[in-house]
């Protein structure tokens, strides 16, 4: 059975400084890959998405992951943090093809400081 | 386009009793899944509606039921709450097994 390990409960950074959050998966098969954001009191947001191809994807709001089939990892990245980026975020993995269940880790929760 | 719809947004229900929540998906969906995601979790997966019937299940008890409508619209039901069933439900529309759309979930509060 799929698995994802969030290893960083929680995670606090200053506004402008970089941002690294880590994700590990286990999964026999290709996987597809997500990362979804979730602000307090809201259903969740799809960042980006990694199916196949180039291993750095790009996604919406500034944020970049890169899929490390080797190390089974798929970290989320940012430049530059915004106080708008405090929130919590969920890697995940679902099947390649077929039905998309979707298995989810347990969440890292971003706090920005000024 | 009003994305993934579900009501009610809260609720609060006793120990013993079933509730029903509701989701419509969005427009072009044809495929409901519902996830649970308790306090300080991530989301799991009950089950998943294509074509009115139910394609995966999750490892939840049967006291969690599901119903999907001709016009892609779905319930969740379950039966004699328990304290631990308190949580977050969140439906998730998508079409051919593609990127799923999440609603902004019921929060069951289950005293």
């Amino acid at each position: 059975a799929q698995s994802v390990t969030q290893p960083d409960i929680h995670i606090t950074v200053s506004e402008g400084a970089s941002l690294e959050l880590r994700c590990n998966y286990s999964y026999g098969a290709t996987p597809y890959l997500f990362w979804y954001v979730q602000s307090p009191g809201q259903g969740l947001q799809l960042l980006l998405k990694y199916f196949s191809g180039d291993t750095l994807v790009q996604g919406i709001k500034g944020f970049e992951a890169e899929f490390k089939r080797s190390q089974s990892s798929f970290n989320l990245r940012k430049p530059s943090v915004h106080w708008s980026d405090a929130a919590e975020y969920f890697c995940a993995v679902a099947l390649s093809g077929g039905y998309q269940k979707v298995t989810f880790g347990i969440g890292t929760k971003l706090q920005v400081i000024p | 386009d009003a994305g993934v719809t579900q009501s009610p947004t809260h609720l609060i229900k006793t120990r013993g009793q079933q509730v029903t929540l509701r989701c419509s998906p969005k427009s072009g969906h044809d495929t409901v899944s519902w996830y649970q995601q308790a306090l300080g979790q991530g989301p799991q997966f009950i089950f998943q509606y294509y074509e009115e019937e139910e394609r995966q299940r999750g490892n939840f008890p049967d006291r969690f039921s599901g119903h999907q409508f001709p016009n892609y619209s779905s319930e969740l039901n379950v039966n004699a709450l328990l304290l631990g069933d308190s949580a977050l439900y969140l439906c998730a529309s998508s079409f051919a097994g593609g990127e799923q759309f999440f609603g902004p979930g019921t929060r069951l509060t289950v005293l």
